[in-house]
């Protein structure tokens, strides 16, 4: 059964970057039926989907963080890592790193495996 | 960018209730649409996809239909444990992927 694992430091001053790792158990991180992703929620807030890749190393990102996200996969060791520059409060959340598999031919593209999510705050 | 939105916002149900979500986005989206079960302190728990596709180990008085730009989840009668917020969230214009703002379910 794949479980889904983020770790990483829960509180990152303002300024400065991010760091998240998501480690992949229970199944291959190199299938090429499914991408990698990372996902936030901020505080009293919805779901913001941040980042995808594929075990290929092909990543696409939400405009809205793109200049300053950074989303890598390390198959070797089953983990992905999430690196988020020049933080600033809006970036206090609760992170979540989730496989997204997809059907070809049919419209089924979805998260179906999540990690139990990582709160991070941004503060000095 | 697909703009999504869901209606209600929030709604109040007694248990037994029949419960109807509608999320409705910018432009058609075929039936590329999921929708999320999310409660505190929980990771959100994938319910339906392609809009109607139930997830394995789903309670079957969960359905969702529609297509386009409207799209429906129902909870034939609610229970308990679906007092939640509820996400639809659009996979058409992957990779760029959007959730809509919820819809939270409490209690009468």
């Amino acid at each position: 059964q794949l479980q889904l694992q983020e770790s990483g430091p829960g509180l990152v001053k303002p300024s400065e970057t991010l760091s998240l790792t998501c480690t992949v158990s229970g199944d291959s991180i190199s299938s090429s039926r499914h991408y990698w992703a990372w996902i936030r929620q901020p505080p009293g807030k919805g779901l913001e989907w941040i980042g995808t890749i594929y075990y290929s190393g092909s990543t696409s990102y939400n405009p809205s963080v793109e200049s300053r996200v950074t989303v890598s996969v390390h198959t070797s060791k089953k983990k992905f890592s999430l690196k988020l520059r020049s933080v600033t409060a809006a970036d206090t959340a609760t992170y979540y790193c989730a496989r997204r598999f997809f059907i070809e031919g049919r419209p089924i593209d979805a998260f179906d495996i999540w990690g139990q999510g990582t709160m991070v705050t941004v503060s000095s | 960018d697909i703009q999504m939105t869901q209606s209600p916002s929030s709604l109040s149900a007694s248990v037994g209730d029949r419960v109807t979500i509608t999320c409705r986005t910018s432009q058609s989206i075929s039936g590329f649409l999921n929708w999320y079960q999310k409660k505190p302190g929980m990771a959100p728990k994938l319910l339906i996809c392609g809009a109607s596709t139930l997830q394995s180990g789903v309670p079957s008085r969960f359905s969702g239909s529609g297509s386009g730009t409207e799209f429906t989840l129902t909870i034939s009668s609610v229970q308990p444990e679906d007092f939640a917020t509820y996400y639809c969230q659009q996979s058409y214009n992957t990779p760029l992927i959007t959730f809509g703002p919820g819809t939270t379910v409490d209690i009468k």
